[in-house]
């Protein structure tokens, strides 16, 4: 079926530093979101994105929509420990929600 | 309630048995769908319903696959004779309507075959 390119699949992060993960499509979305899941939890929605183009914030993180509506990034700045988890992204288009594999932030050791 | 219910949290179920895992959506979603994810892997869709109805069930996998919905509320996903393949954590999400993208995601159900 129809996936997303999510990069990185896994990124090592410090307290303090700022991250940033992005996912491609071949195809136009119509809004894109990300989401955040925790071990032994159900995704949860941290921003939706409606225009191509669109940047907006949620606290220290920052998502962007791409102008061509194949693209979307999130950068999370001065990252802290309970940040660590699974972030997903997803396209929806005619009432689908396609999901990319993830990117797992863990803490350095 | 409050959020998306699913139970059991976990099942583990011998190969060639039927299960049974439940989803109770947010009161007033009229949209409810299932998505499968397994190991270090993404949501793969399965079904769709609006209402008792489903008109999308492109990703059920196969036919051991079903699902219903009873009152425009509670979802029974049902699996048939499981295989081990069939391994792996079943979300299901909710929400007022199909187009409305932002999902309310339950905490899923955790299947094992042995």
């Amino acid at each position: 079926g129809q996936q997303l390119n999510q990069s990185p699949q896994s990124m090592f992060i410090q307290e303090g530093e700022d991250v940033s993960m992005n996912c491609t499509s071949s195809s136009i979305f119509n809004t894109w979101l990300w989401y955040k899941q925790d071990p032994g939890e159900g995704p949860v929605l941290l921003i939706a994105l409606y225009k191509a183009g669109e940047l907006t914030s949620n606290g220290r993180l920052t998502a962007q929509f791409g102008i061509t509506r194949k693209d979307s990034f999130l950068n999370i700045s001065a990252s802290i420990p309970s940040d660590v988890g699974i972030y997903f992204c997803a396209g929806h288009r005619g009432g689908n929600l396609i999901f990319g594999k993830g990117t797992k932030l863990s803490v350095k050791p | 309630g409050a959020g998306v219910s699913q139970s059991p949290s976990n099942k583990v179920t011998e190969k060639g048995k039927d299960v049974e895992l439940r989803c109770d959506p947010i009161s007033g979603h009229t949209a409810l769908y299932w998505y499968r994810q397994s190991l270090g892997q993404g949501l793969e869709f399965l079904i769709y319903f609006q209402g008792n109805s489903a008109p999308d069930k492109s990703g059920l996998p196969s036919d051991r696959f079903s699902a219903e919905r009873t009152g425009g509320s509670v979802s029974t996903l049902t699996i048939q004779r499981t295989q081990q393949e069939d391994s792996a954590v079943y979300l299901c999400a909710s929400s007022y309507d199909r187009g409305i993208a932002g999902y309310t995601f339950g905490s899923g159900t955790r299947l094992t075959v042995v």
